[in-house]
């Protein structure tokens, strides 16, 4: 099977851009999570999808939203885009067959967004 | 809120020798998941173990072990025979039911050398 896919991989965009990245996921699986990744901040969770259903969103501001597609891909897209977003972008997919938690989740291999 | 403690940044080890990684995790729910992940230099995120708090029984994956105690809320890796391979960023995750559903919450991560 394939794993996670990522597009674009490396991203670059100024100030007040916007961005969209994109993520497929394992064939199968229903469920998309995504994190945001910064040497001060770590890994901190965005939201999760499901069915094309935003289930879960982490702390961030409504600058970030995403969508899922009835395929299961998902995009997130970033608007007016600060210095700070930069980032390393993972997504992870996971069966999402279950109403409880613990799945497995099995990460993309990342967009790198630098925002000058 | 639940919360992961990763108290290495940094571990080394030889080559062929054994290292224990440590992580903490502060939660209020009685089922929940943890899990370690790897992250080499290409930051593709890849999972090493997974172990369900209602088990009893340690995970094992070939050369990785887990030390889990739930009443001191700890979860350690133990990598045997270490290899060159294993170099890496080590993540401490946990996933709970309920609210936190399709998220993961991450340690700051620990940094594993491995000396020829």
């Amino acid at each position: 099977k394939a794993g996670v896919t990522q597009t674009p991989r490396y991203l670059i965009k100024t100030r007040g851009q916007q961005v969209t990245l994109s993520c497929s996921p394992i064939s199968g699986h229903r469920s998309v999570s995504w994190y945001q990744q910064t040497p001060g901040q770590g890994l901190q969770f965005l939201f999760e999808y499901f069915s094309e259903t935003q289930r879960n969103k982490g702390n961030f501001p409504g600058r970030f939203s995403g969508r899922q597609f009835s395929n299961s891909r998902s995009e997130m897209n970033v608007s007016t885009l600060e210095l700070g977003d930069s980032a390393l972008y993972l997504c992870a997919s996971s069966l999402g067959t279950g109403t409880g938690g613990g799945e497995t989740q099995y990460f993309g291999p990342g967009t790198r967004l630098l925002v000058l | 809120a639940q919360t992961v403690t990763q108290s290495q940044p940094e571990m080394s080890v030889q080559e062929a020798e054994t290292v224990t990684l440590s992580c903490t995790y502060d939660t209020s729910e009685s089922d929940y998941y943890l899990f370690w992940y790897k992250q080499p230099p290409s930051r593709q995120m890849i999972l090493v173990i997974r172990q369900e708090a209602y088990k009893q029984q340690n995970a094992t994956e070939n050369r990785f072990s887990v030390n889990f105690q739930k009443a001191a809320k700890s979860f350690s890796l133990k990598i045997s025979d270490s290899q060159l391979g294993d170099a890496a960023m080590y993540f401490c995750a946990y996933s709970g039911r309920g609210s936190t559903l399709g998220r993961l919450y991450f340690g700051r991560g620990t940094q594993l050398t491995v000396w020829p």
